[in-house]
């Protein structure tokens, strides 16, 4: 049982780049999430879902895309890199709204 | 806004030294209350809950927390630190069951050994 897996585990980009982080769950959760992790500012919701096939915004939403098209995996895009989007991504899952948050491992994205 | 903050950014220990890590919260109605740990280079775990029942929670590795609901706040205590504890703690409250869980900034806890 892998629980929350993320790919990649690091990635540089060069400012206007674009890219994919794939986050998969094999614990059959309906809910999945993508923060990220800023010093200083704890974790920020950037996008989440509540079931296969829907996506919503979280607090820090602009500049990320998402898609959930298997119930078990859950991208978060990155259209055009900016280095403002340099951070550590974690995504987690869950099973239901009164349970606690399961955590990937996390990518660390630097844009230059 | 719904916001969370915890007293410390880092704290310093010897080994044996007693801990408590502060965290308060903004009003927002019903809450669920987490303690997340952090240790260096790994992703987060849960540490303690809370849901309701019994405002004194007992977590893994002998952390505790209390809940105190007149004074919005939710602090983590460990009677005798290891060096083992070295890590970053973060507090997370989950209003009226949606989505979002809001974090606190962090509090990291080095102790020396």
């Amino acid at each position: 049982n892998a629980g929350v897996t993320q790919t990649p585990k690091f990635r540089v980009l060069k400012t206007g780049q674009s890219m994919t982080l794939l986050c998969a769950q094999d614990m059959n959760h309906e809910y999945m999430y993508w923060y990220r992790q800023d010093p200083g500012m704890g974790l920020r919701l950037i996008h989440y879902s509540v079931g296969e096939g829907t996506t919503a915004k979280g607090e820090v939403p602009d500049g990320y895309n998402v898609s959930r098209l298997k119930k078990q995996n859950f991208l978060l895009g990155l259209e055009s890199a900016a280095p403002s989007q340099t951070s550590v991504y974690f995504c987690a899952s869950r099973r239901s709204t009164n349970e606690k948050l399961f955590f990937g491992s996390g990518t660390q994205l630097s844009v230059l | 806004a719904q916001s969370v903050s915890q007293h410390n950014h880092h704290v310093i220990l010897s080994e044996a030294a007693s801990l408590e890590l502060g965290c308060n919260y903004s009003y927002g109605g019903t809450v669920n209350l987490f303690w997340y740990v952090q240790y260096p280079g790994q992703h987060l775990q849960l540490l303690l809950k809370y849901f309701s029942g019994d405002p004194l929670v007992k977590g893994i590795k002998g952390f505790e927390a209390e809940f105190i609901k007149s004074k919005f706040s939710f602090n983590l205590r460990k009677p005798s630190v290891q060096w083992s504890d070295t890590a970053e703690y973060f507090c997370a409250v989950n209003y009226n069951y949606g989505q979002n869980f809001v974090f606190g900034p962090g509090t990291r806890l080095s102790v020396l050994p």
